[in-house]
């Protein structure tokens, strides 16, 4: 079983510029999130994926934009990127639309650097 | 809204003493609540939840249990190791009908030999 896995590890980019972000899934499951995870703070929720559809959505401005694709993996797209979108950049995979008891799997991360 | 408040680290332990680290939350509904764990360099992985009021959630000699009367889950050990040194965050998800995760600002822990 492949657990969850993030491309790529590592990214700098500047202000203005656009970065997408990857997300395979672990093996069986269906839905994605995103998380941002500032320097010292916990992940904050940005949206989720379930079936190539968003299902919900954090406190995030729309230049944050994501897409799952048919086998479940997914992209974070960022526009017109801010400093203060440095961070850790956190996916989680699940089994199930209904997060009650459904444990999330989260890969390692990528870390964006804005310049 | 929804809101987790954990307790301020570091937490810092000699090796084989009992840890508690605080856990307090703010939700209309019937949460379920985990708590997670995040070594450096590495993202989180799951270290117990609960799904409903009284529910003890247990792991590698981890505890916790949800308290729907004082809104806690406080996380328990009773001897820790050097390698759980680690980034403990307190989480809850579902709050009130509405699907929207949230996280504690995490307590960092550090166990000495």
């Amino acid at each position: 079983e492949t657990g969850v896995t993030q491309s790529p590890t590592h990214l700098i980019k500047t202000r203005g510029q656009q970065v997408t972000l990857r997300c395979s899934s672990q093996s069986g499951h269906n839905t994605v999130s995103w998380y941002q995870q500032a320097l010292g703070q916990g992940p904050q929720f940005i949206f989720q994926y379930y079936r190539e559809e968003e299902n919900g959505r954090g406190n995030f401005p729309p230049r944050f934009s994501g897409l799952q694709f048919p086998n479940y993996s997914s992209e974070l797209n960022v526009n017109a990127l801010e400093l203060d979108d440095s961070a850790l950049y956190l996916c989680a995979s699940s089994s199930n639309r209904e997060m009650g008891a459904e444990t999330q799997y989260f890969g390692p991360g990528t870390r964006l650097l804005v310049l | 809204g929804n809101s987790v408040t954990q307790m301020e680290g570091p937490v810092t332990l000699s090796e084989e003493a009992f840890l508690t680290i605080n856990c307090t939350y703010t939700a209309t509904g019937y949460p379920s609540l985990f708590w997670y764990v995040q070594y450096p360099g590495e993202g989180l992985q799951l270290l117990l939840k609960a799904t409903k009021a009284d529910d003890k959630g247990s792991n590698k000699g981890f505890e916790a249990t949800y308290r729907k009367e004082t809104t806690s889950f406080h996380l328990e050990k009773g001897s820790v190791q050097v390698s759980d040194s680690a980034v403990y965050f307190c989480a809850l998800f579902r709050g009130g009908g509405s699907y929207i995760p949230t996280f504690g600002r995490g307590t960092s822990l550090i166990v000495h030999p």
